[in-house]
């Protein structure tokens, strides 16, 4: 089974419209990372999470890890066409865990935004 | 722009050539880590180096494959002997330290083996 699930698979919007991506996991997240890739290319790095019930925001992308550190959610406001892309989250989901190097990466969310 | 500099983007080998592919991590990084993204598959770690020394290799297959970050010079992630099934995307990351320090990715290196 995927040890980092995420929801949905794929996502098309309106340009102007919110938008929420989960990333859940059965086990405790020491580390929560967000990533945003365009096809063919690298991965560039949007948030890092590690406190139950942290928030962080840039420009209007904001991400939260719940309480019980098991979930993440990555939301935007107010989408643009420059936000399309594949949304993946990553953590080291190893027994050791805690590791922000060792990650396991969901299979990524798939946004298009229509303008 | 001071990136995690990788290259070539795309490289193809012929089945029995050598694949070497190279990573200049970012200005100020001295850990350096190699992932792999299969067709169909999410990226999946295969290695993590500081300079001259492999502190884990638990992601990297036990033959054929080999990676290495001297002292002066780019990481190299090496390949012998390539076959089909080794096609993918290898990205590279870097990061200032190995805790509470998020890798920062290169453009990766698309090879295919024909």
């Amino acid at each position: 089974s995927q040890e980092l699930e995420q929801s949905p698979q794929s996502l098309i919007v309106q340009e102007g419209k919110n938008l929420t991506i989960n990333c859940t996991s059965s086990k405790t997240l020491y580390g929560l990372y967000w990533y945003k890739q365009k096809y063919g290319e690298g991965l560039i790095f949007l948030m890092m999470l590690q406190k139950g019930g942290e928030e962080k925001s840039h420009e209007k992308i904001t991400a939260k890890l719940d309480e019980k550190k098991q979930q993440s959610s990555l939301h935007i406001t107010a989408s643009q066409p420059s936000h399309a892309g594949i949304y993946l989250c990553g953590a080291d989901v190893s027994n050791s865990g805690g590791s922000n190097y060792k990650l396991t990466f969901g299979k990524g969310t798939l946004l298009t935004v229509n303008p | 722009n001071a990136g995690v500099m990788q290259n070539p983007r795309h490289l193809v080998r012929r089945r029995g050539q050598e694949a070497r592919l190279r990573c200049s991590p970012m200005k100020g990084h001295s850990h350096v880590y190699w992932y792999r993204q299969l067709p169909e598959e999410g990226l999946k770690f295969m290695v993590y180096l500081q300079k001259e020394n492999i502190i884990d290799e638990s992601g990297m297959p036990k033959e054929r494959f080999s990676a290495e970050f001297p002292k002066e010079g780019p990481s190299i992630l090496r390949i012998q002997q390539v076959v089909r099934g080794d096609s993918a995307a290898y990205f590279c990351a870097s990061s200032v330290s190995s805790y509470n320090s998020p890798l920062h990715f290169g453009n990766g290196t698309r090879l295919t083996v024909t």
